[in-house]
């Protein structure tokens, strides 16, 4: 398995608030992702990666912004938190250039926003 | 937009049996598809891949492909109760993938 760790893995915040979650990867895999999980949605990508410092928007960026300054880090910040907001995160990576593009998942992060 | 659908569920099957699952998408141009499970509380870790039309066989699982009719399937024989989990298909065209809703899986023992 990818060595992936997400921090924190549980958080309360209170609306308005900023929010940065952590993704840290051993593996020196090039493309890493953020996604969102929520009932009856699936996953939905918010933000990816495909080398440090280069960063585009997925399906669900709004009110969401990224970095990545080293190869092992993704940082997701929230810039304002909204209650829409409460949701599981998960960071995935992938480490090939070439099909099949097989992502390897986080623990997850539990976002609560009241 | 691309889409990924699944069918909810929960689909309930007797232990021994064998459970279908089943997954389309609206892009063409997919080029690879994946099946992963996810255990309540859990993060999702892949158990198949599949990217050419017909059958690929992993132990107990069978992904099937048809790119004509844009139909993904997973069949798992013998289900056991660990089994018990949410099955996500997911697409992919190139380095962003798509994920359907998931399909709960139940296995009675």
């Amino acid at each position: 398995d990818a060595g992936i760790t997400q921090s924190p893995r549980h958080k309360v915040t209170e609306t308005g608030t900023p929010v940065t979650l952590r993704c840290h990867q051993t593996e020196n895999h090039r493309y890493m992702y953020w996604y969102r999980q929520d009932p009856g949605h699936g996953l939905r990508l918010i933000h990816y990666s495909y080398g440090v410092k280069d960063t585009d928007k997925g399906e669900v960026s709004d009110g969401y912004s990224v970095s990545r300054s080293k190869t092992e880090d993704f940082l997701l910040t929230l810039e304002s938190a909204t209650s829409s907001q409460t949701s599981v995160y998960f960071c995935a990576t992938t480490g090939v250039d070439t099909q099949p593009y097989e992502q390897y998942f986080g623990p997850g992060t539990r976002l609560t926003v009241t | 937009q691309k889409e990924v659908e699944q069918n909810s569920g929960p689909l309930s099957v007797p232990e021994g049996a064998i459970a279908s699952l089943n997954c389309t998408y609206s892009d063409r141009g997919s080029q690879s598809f994946f099946w992963y499970r996810q255990y309540s509380g859990k993060s999702p870790e892949l158990i198949m891949f599949i990217y050419s039309n017909g059958d690929k066989e992993d132990g107990r699982f069978t992904a099937q492909l048809n790119k004509a009719s844009q139909y993904v399937s997973l069949l798992i024989r013998d289900s056991q109760p660990s089994d018990s989990a949410t099955y996500l298909c997911a697409v992919t065209g190139g380095f962003k993938t798509i994920f359907g809703a998931g399909t709960r899986l139940f296995v009675k023992a």
